[in-house]
């Protein structure tokens, strides 16, 4: 069986400030790791994945996520936090052997004060 | 314009009431999804359609009923609801998982259901 962790259930940083969503996972086989966000009464928008190759992954808004394979972990980053960045954001994982759908974490808020 | 619309964005509905929610995707893609969200709980997929057949039922209760006539269209049925039902219905389309589709979704902007 597949599953994720989103250890925090929110995360304040102050704008301009770099910022760290974290992420883990359990997966028997390589795994395709995703981040979707999530604005008010939005549905979820793709921010980038993992697949295969360079374990920093960038994707859209500037955000970057690091693969780690020994800590099992995908963490969500990026250099300078935006008030514009709050929302609430998603890490996901699907085991890419036989057939299976995404298994979504519980979500983690991000506050980005001015 | 996501490429998945959903209808409607809102609706509050009695417990007695029959309603539907409507999904349509113009990504091209042959796989649909209900997904069910409610406040601090983690995302709950309800249902998944692959080429028309539904391949996954997550133990929803029989007042949820699916329906999809063809690729583009997914439809959620709702009858005799409860209050606990009250949540946001988010519903996603994907390539078919395999070769180079990585099972990717794409979520329409969900439908926000009250239930009194």
């Amino acid at each position: 069986a597949q599953s994720v962790a989103q250890p925090e259930d929110q995360v304040n940083v102050a704008e301009g400030n770099p910022l760290t969503v974290k992420c883990t996972y359990s997966v028997s086989g390589n795994p395709y790791l995703f981040w979707y966000v999530q604005y008010p009464n939005r549905g979820l928008q793709f921010l980038l994945k993992y697949i295969t190759g360079d374990n920093l992954v960038k994707g859209s808004y500037g955000f970057e996520a690091e693969f780690n394979k020994s800590q099992t972990s995908f963490h969500l980053k990026k250099p300078s936090a935006l008030v514009s960045d709050s929302a609430l954001y998603f890490c996901a994982v699907r085991d890419p052997s036989g057939y299976s759908t995404l298994t979504f974490g519980k979500g983690t808020m991000l506050l980005v004060s001015p | 314009e996501t490429g998945v619309t959903q209808t409607p964005r809102h609706l509050v509905m009695g417990m007695t009431n029959k309603k539907s929610l409507k999904c349509e995707q113009h990504l091209g893609h042959n796989a649909m999804y209900w997904y069910k969200q409610s406040a601090k709980k983690p995302l709950e997929l309800m249902f998944v359609y692959s080429l028309e057949e539904r391949v996954e039922n997550n133990s929803v209760p029989s007042r949820f009923s699916p329906e999809c006539p063809n690729s583009s269209h997914l439809f959620l049925h709702l009858h005799t609801l409860q209050p606990e039902d009250s949540a946001l219905y988010l519903c996603a389309s994907s390539p078919i998982s395999g070769g180079l589709n990585t099972g990717e979704l794409f979520f329409g902007e969900g439908s926000r259901l009250t239930v009194l």
